[in-house]
């Protein structure tokens, strides 16, 4: 089956720094893959699209220059948290759908904290 | 953004009872999926269903959909303890390059 794996599960960094989360997928080729945040006793929600070898399409109210998300290859994605501040503590969560398929799989998810 | 609403937000039941989730969403849809989340954790995908289809079941898990109320509701049956989870349905669009776009979520607890 189609396996993402999510890389780091969890992160704690200082407030400024930058971190980079990973999502790979490792048996299929994935042109499209979606980054998702969730807050505490909150639904999931989309954040942006990422495509394969061109920009990623965010959605409204999100700051494409704080979240940077790169999809340098057909199955990675990374998401960059710029200059983090404790309100973008959250749990971040990619998705990626199989190129030709419908089908969704997730990531583990990361839980970053922002001291 | 997100589809719609799922009712109740919080569920608190008993082991052996049944739960009743319901969705609603706003767009049209090539199908619906259901998943659970356990606290802190990762998303389990529980069960789709497409949009020509009315009804579905999976083990203790039965779910309708009704596009032209634009409403899902999952029922889990004979509910155990480990059935203790948020759940949320997610609409596909299925459009190509279209993420899933999830609704509000049910927080239920079944106690012993």
């Amino acid at each position: 089956g189609a396996v993402v794996s999510q890389h780091p599960s969890r992160v704690i960094c200082k407030s400024g720094t930058s971190v980079k989360i990973e999502c790979r997928s490792l048996d299929f080729q994935a042109t499209t893959m979606f980054w998702y945040r969730q807050f505490p006793k909150k639904s999931l929600m989309l954040m942006a699209t990422s495509n394969e070898g061109s920009k990623a399409t965010y959605e409204q109210g999100v700051e494409k220059d704080k979240f940077l998300i790169n999809h340098a290859s057909l199955t990675l994605s990374t998401l960059t948290v710029t200059s983090a501040h404790p309100e973008d503590s959250s749990f971040y969560i990619c998705s990626a759908r199989k190129t030709g398929n419908y089908g969704y799989t997730f990531g583990s998810g990361t839980r970053l904290t922002v001291v | 953004s997100q589809q719609g609403e799922e009712d109740p937000q919080a569920l608190s039941i008993q082991e052996g009872e049944n739960a009743t989730m319901n969705c609603s969403y706003k767009t049209s849809i090539n199908n619906l999926q259901w998943y659970r989340q356990n606290s802190g954790r990762g998303l389990v995908h529980l069960i789709l269903i497409r949009s020509n289809e009315r009804e579905k079941h999976s083990g203790r898990l039965r779910v309708t959909l009704d596009t032209s109320k634009k409403s899902s509701s999952l029922l889990i049956t004979a509910s155990r303890a480990a059935d203790t989870a948020s759940y949320f349905c997610a609409t596909d669009a299925n459009q190509a390059g279209t993420a899933l776009i999830f609704g509000k979520g049910t927080t239920l607890s079944v106690s012993s």
